[in-house]
């Protein structure tokens, strides 16, 4: 079975500019959670979507936003990106939202802004 | 505040060796641990996880330990492999949100 799979797995962009990254969970998999990962550090929770609701948010300003499909896949928006969202972006996927269980991340799209 | 740690950013390993990481977390309403091996180019994998009724799960060559009364989380490596090295976060959830609090990782080496 294919797990989580992320595109694109690389992306250089400038300050300013606008990125969508995208997600498709595993099969069966509700649930989509984003974190971003800079170099050194653990990934930094920044939504999770079930059902196509927003159902988390972390401490990320109004720059960031996302949305899932019906397909359950989702996207990852950033308007105006600065030198600091230079990262590793994770999407995550898990079978339900509600219930204690791990969940499964794709390798990431990494960002690298100019 | 919510925060998860690692009491050391590196641990070096001779091969075949038992690996101790540990970990700790400050909020005492975490009811769910994780913990997850990243390796370069890769996202986190899934380990072990543990429930906070529980103190102790054990998996193929793993161990995880929980200790609530000192917040502290522990994986315990056994026989460790030149492909255990990796870097490895504790992770923890409250309640059923799904979000999960990482720590910043602790590096595993292992010398053949």
């Amino acid at each position: 079975d294919a797990g989580v799979t992320q595109s694109p797995t690389h992306l250089i962009k400038t300050r300013g500019q606008h990125v969508t990254l995208r997600c498709s969970p595993i099969s069966g998999h509700k649930s989509v959670s984003w974190y971003q990962q800079v170099l050194g550090q653990g990934p930094q929770f920044i939504f999770q979507y079930y059902e196509k609701e927003e159902r988390g948010r972390g401490n990320f300003p109004d720059r960031f936003s996302a949305r899932q499909f019906p397909n359950y896949s989702s996207e990852l928006n950033v308007n105006a990106l600065l030198l600091g969202d230079s990262a590793l972006y994770l999407c995550a996927s898990s079978r339900d939202f509600g219930s204690n269980q791990p969940q499964h991340f794709g390798d990431g799209t990494r960002l690298s802004i100019l | 505040g919510e925060s998860v740690g690692l009491h050391l950013p590196t641990l070096s390993v001779q091969e075949g060796d038992n690996s101790i990481i540990n970990c700790a977390y400050s909020n005492s309403a975490s009811d769910y641990f994780i913990w997850y091996k990243q390796e370069s180019g890769k996202g986190p994998q899934f380990i072990i996880d543990i429930r906070s009724n529980m103190d102790k799960r054990q998996g193929q060559r793993v161990t995880v330990l929980l200790n609530k009364t000192v917040k502290h989380l522990s994986l315990q490596i056994a026989a460790t492999q030149p492909g255990d090295s990796a870097v490895y976060f504790c992770a923890e959830n409250i309640g059923n949100a799904g979000k999960s609090t990482f720590g910043d990782g602790t590096t595993l080496t292992v010398k053949p």
